[in-house]
């Protein structure tokens, strides 16, 4: 059975912080996830990076897929309130086949403090 | 409005009585998914579909059943419900595989 391990699995900071949320496997993906989910909400896709070593920015986020494709970082710089939430990574599994599977992480509940 | 719907919202139930959740989307997306989510374990995939007629298993199928005779839609079937399959289920679909997913609302089940 693929994992994916995510750590923290909480944090709590106080605005203007930064923080690196990790997601780590001993299985290869075909690309990687990033979501937020909001209480009461599905996940949102944030991000999804493909290539090994890819990094990829989003305002003050920055993600990247290590170079083997089996693990990955979200670094958030100036950690705002808003930033509050639960944030999972999901690697993808093409099979022979053609067909798509998703293995999520744990997650890791996020707050911000004002 | 492009969305996925998914009902129930909530749902409470007892053990052996079959029910449905139903999953629509409006987007005309190929690939549709069932998760479940528990605390501490995140989402797991229940069963997926590529296409309409073409379903398969994900990681937890044991219990569930599902059909995909539309493109839209996408039941997910409890035969015989048990506790262990109280949880907060999430339905996905996108425009194929491996492109974005999006997310119904969610519905919570508790089996007693």
């Amino acid at each position: 059975t693929q994992l994916l391990e995510q750590s923290p699995q909480f944090l709590s900071i106080q605005e203007g912080e930064n923080l690196t949320v990790y997601c780590n496997s001993s299985s290869v993906f075909s690309s990687l996830q990033w979501y937020r989910q909001e209480p009461g909400e599905g996940p949102v896709l944030l991000v999804t990076v493909v290539t090994g070593g890819e990094v990829k920015k989003l305002k003050r986020l920055t993600f990247q897929f290590g170079d083997a494709r089996k693990d990955s970082s979200l670094h958030i710089t100036a950690a705002q309130p808003g930033d509050t939430g639960l944030y999972l990574c999901a690697g993808e599994v093409v099979g022979a086949s053609g067909t798509y599977k998703y293995i999520f992480g744990t997650g890791t509940r996020l707050k911000v403090l004002a | 409005e492009a969305q996925v719907t998914q009902n129930p919202r909530y749902l409470i139930t007892v053990t052996g009585k079959k029910l449905t959740v139903t999953c629509s989307q409006n987007m005309n997306h190929e690939y549709m998914s069932w998760y479940r989510q528990d605390p501490g374990l995140g989402l797991r995939q229940i069963y997926y579909s590529m296409n309409v007629e073409v379903t398969d298993k994900g990681d937890v199928p044991e219990g569930y059943k599902v059909s995909r005779k539309e493109k839209r839609n996408f039941p997910l079937i409890l035969e015989s419900p048990s506790p262990n399959q109280t949880s907060l289920y999430f339905c996905a679909s996108s425009l194929a595989g491996g492109s974005e997913q999006f997310f119904g609302p969610g519905t919570r089940l508790t089996v007693l």
